[in-house]
């Protein structure tokens, strides 16, 4: 258990819809990253915050949209579902000292737009 | 900005051999952290070893081992006594000291391991 936790584990919803993403990051950790994962590919980054700041954007369509909490949950929205959203979703957290240097990754969320 | 670049999308191995996988990454600092994970069909994201670039000596973890060139910006990961549970994707990281900022934690594409056996 990395002690990320991510719900929902599994999200089947219909095009045009839009849904909430959550994670809990680990305690003590300020850093948060957010993943999305087709099929078969690698991670493609699509934003971090830190202590609830925005601090890096990647990849991310403007129908998507994040944001870090008091409480440095994070929750992952996205709007306008299209097929070529489904994709498995992962949120990671890194702590914001250099003493733990890895980032520890949730279960994801797999979401499947139908 | 640093990128990091896994050039073999797929590997194969025979069980009980060796394998390497290699990962390159560029960058400016001098200080960082290298990370490899690991994939498995289950797709949960798992540390497989860490190397933090001050330290000449390579990680070792049981049946993993790295052999980081620093000045060659090389990471490859060895993987001894191969598993069939080694099966998986693997992907290399960097971390940037400036922790925090303009994503500090970069990926590779990643490189597909089968294991034979």
């Amino acid at each position: 258990d990395s002690g990320v936790t991510q719900t929902p584990k599994h999200l089947i919803t219909a095009t045009g819809q839009r849904v909430t993403l959550r994670c809990s990051p680990r305690s003590g950790d300020l850093s948060v990253y957010w993943y999305q994962q087709s099929l078969d590919q690698g991670l493609q980054f699509l934003i971090q915050y830190y202590n609830g700041e925005e601090r890096a954007k990647g990849n991310i369509l403007e129908r998507f949209s994040a944001q870090q909490f008091p409480d440095l949950h994070s929750e992952l929205n996205l709007s306008s579902l299209e097929l070529g959203d489904s994709a498995l979703y992962f949120c990671a957290s890194s702590v914001g000292t250099l003493k733990n240097t890895e980032a520890f990754f949730g279960q994801g969320t797999r979401l499947t737009v139908v | 900005a640093q990128t990091v670049t896994q050039s073999q999308p797929e590997m194969s191995v025979q069980e009980a051999e060796t394998v390497t996988l290699s990962c390159t990454y560029d960058t400016s600092e001098s200080d960082y952290y290298l990370f490899w994970y690991k994939q498995p069909p289950s797709r949960q994201m798992i540390l497989v070893i860490r190397q933090e670039a001050y330290k000449q000596q390579n990680a070792t973890e049981n049946r993993f081992s790295v052999n980081f060139q620093k000045a060659a910006k090389s990471f490859s990961l060895k993987i001894s006594d191969s598993q069939l549970g080694d099966a998986a994707m693997y992907f290399c990281a960097y971390r940037s000291p400036l922790v925090g900022n303009n994503n500090d934690m970069r990926f590779g594409a990643g490189t597909r391991l089968t294991v034979k056996p």
